[in-house]
């Protein structure tokens, strides 16, 4: 069974409009962290928020937020005001405390934000 | 700011030959791990290692050997290459339980 899925493997969206990326993870570990990375066409993977599985409150980071929502196992990522350097694909990504430091990707969606 | 430096963007080699790809960081991380990347299947882990020395197998190592001499340095050895490892390679290096940071990738074609 998929750790970490992905349902939207393609999202077309308008410039200055919020995206919320979807992403649902499957865990019995209690301790884990839901990480997201934004992939551009070059190829790198660039690091944009983390949650922590204790963490009280919704991560933040600029204009990109993750709304946790633990009971439903969910880590969707919400870009606020999206631009047009906002086009590339995105990871959501999973590590468990009982699996040292490995991290789990989902699959990926390609968002491409519209002029 | 954390640099991991993939030795090249691009590679083109032949089937049976040894790969080498290299990468190198420079924050002192303790682990560091290689991934490939293909359409669809999204990021998937082939070797890491949490220390010198050390290494570990993935979901994917078949096919695949790793060496760490040094605490910088990682490399993935592709022992006699074959079409079917055509494919991008990641490489990434975290302190523990640190988000990860990843090189810019090489894209590998084996003919």
């Amino acid at each position: 069974a998929q750790k970490i899925t992905q349902t939207q493997p393609g999202m077309f969206v308008q410039e200055k409009e919020a995206v919320t990326l979807d992403c649902t993870y499957d865990t019995s570990d209690p301790s884990y962290g839901l990480f997201w990375y934004k992939q551009p066409s070059s190829g790198e993977m660039i690091f944009l928020i983390y949650q922590g599985s204790y963490d009280q409150q919704n991560a933040t980071e600029g204009r990109y937020s993750l709304n946790f929502q633990k009971a439903r196992k969910s880590a969707n990522l919400v870009i606020s005001a999206s631009q047009l350097g906002d086009s590339a694909m995105y990871f959501c990504a999973m590590r468990e405390a009982n699996r040292d430091d490995k991290i789990i990707f989902g699959k990926g969606t390609r968002l491409h934000i519209l002029p | 700011d954390v640099k991991v430096t993939q030795s090249s963007r691009y590679l083109v080699k032949r089937t049976g030959e040894k790969v080498f790809l290299e990468c190198v960081q420079d924050m002192d991380h303790e682990n560091m791990f290689w991934y490939r990347q293909d359409p669809g299947l999204g990021l998937r882990l082939i070797y890491f290692s949490y220390d010198v020395k050390m290494k570990e197998k993935g979901d994917i190592p078949e096919g695949y050997s790793v060496s760490r001499e040094k605490k910088e340095r990682f490399s993935l050895i592709l022992e006699s290459a074959s079409t079917n490892q055509t494919s991008m390679y990641l490489c990434a290096s975290s302190f523990v339980i640190q988000p990860q940071h990843f090189g810019d990738g090489t894209r590998l074609s084996i003919l």
